[in-house]
């Protein structure tokens, strides 16, 4: 079984502030991890992803996330927000192997304040 | 290149009627899948299509709910009667089938159901 645990269901930052948004999860095997982006009216879009090659992965619009396999985390990070990051971001975890499918997070929405 | 394309867009029914959506995926992508987003949830997997067969269908309550991928490209998604419970947001997503094991999947905008 997989699951992941998203902490905070709203968090508020100020523009230029840090952006962090906390994701941990559960898998029986070694996982593959997922950020995703859903802004308003708009479809989900993967901003990274970790498939067991580097930890620290870039992805889009300057957000990053850490594997951390001692703390069962994948924390998605922006050093500094800018308002168009206003959105609900969604964790997601793969138990990996073929034909597997994406246990999603229940979401964290972002607010970004002047 | 254009997105995946579902319609329509809102839907607002009455209990016990029926509805079906629309899904186009992305051209050359595989796989399909179908996810059920309720309010201040994260999306929920209903069914799964490589090509046009159906490879995970076990969060699909077949009782009402009906699913088809003929010839392997758009997909129709059916509530048959609809329940207020079913108010929800309708996902559609596709990927190619590596992207299946990697999870990348590339999402529409999205059929939102409201059921009076």
């Amino acid at each position: 079984a997989q699951s992941v645990t998203q902490l905070g269901s709203h968090v508020s930052v100020s523009e230029g502030a840090l952006v962090l948004l906390r994701c941990n999860y559960s898998s029986s095997v070694p996982p593959y991890l997922f950020w995703y982006v859903q802004y308003p009216n708009q479809g989900l879009q993967l901003l990274l992803k970790y498939t067991s090659a580097a930890t620290l992965v870039k992805g889009i619009n300057g957000f990053e996330a850490e594997f951390k396999k001692s703390e069962t985390s994948f924390h998605l990070t922006k050093p500094s927000a800018h308002m168009s990051d206003a959105a609900e971001y969604f964790c997601a975890v793969s138990a990996g192997g073929t034909a597997s499918k994406l246990t999603f997070g229940t979401g964290t929405r972002l607010q970004v304040t002047l | 290149e254009a997105g995946v394309v579902q319609s329509p867009r809102y839907k607002i029914i009455e209990k016990k009627q029926p509805v079906a959506f629309w899904c186009n995926p992305i051209s050359g992508h595989n796989t399909l899948y179908w996810y059920l987003q309720n309010l201040g949830q994260g999306p929920e997997l209903l069914i799964r299509y490589e090509n046009e067969e159906a490879v995970d269908d076990s969060q699909l309550p077949k009782d009402r709910f009906s699913a088809e991928r003929l010839k392997g490209v758009d997909s129709t998604l059916k509530i048959q009667p609809a329940e207020l419970g079913d108010s929800a947001v309708y996902l559609c997503a596709s990927s190619l089938v590596a992207g299946a094991r990697t999870g990348e999947l590339f999402f529409g905008e999205g059929s939102r159901l409201t059921v009076l």
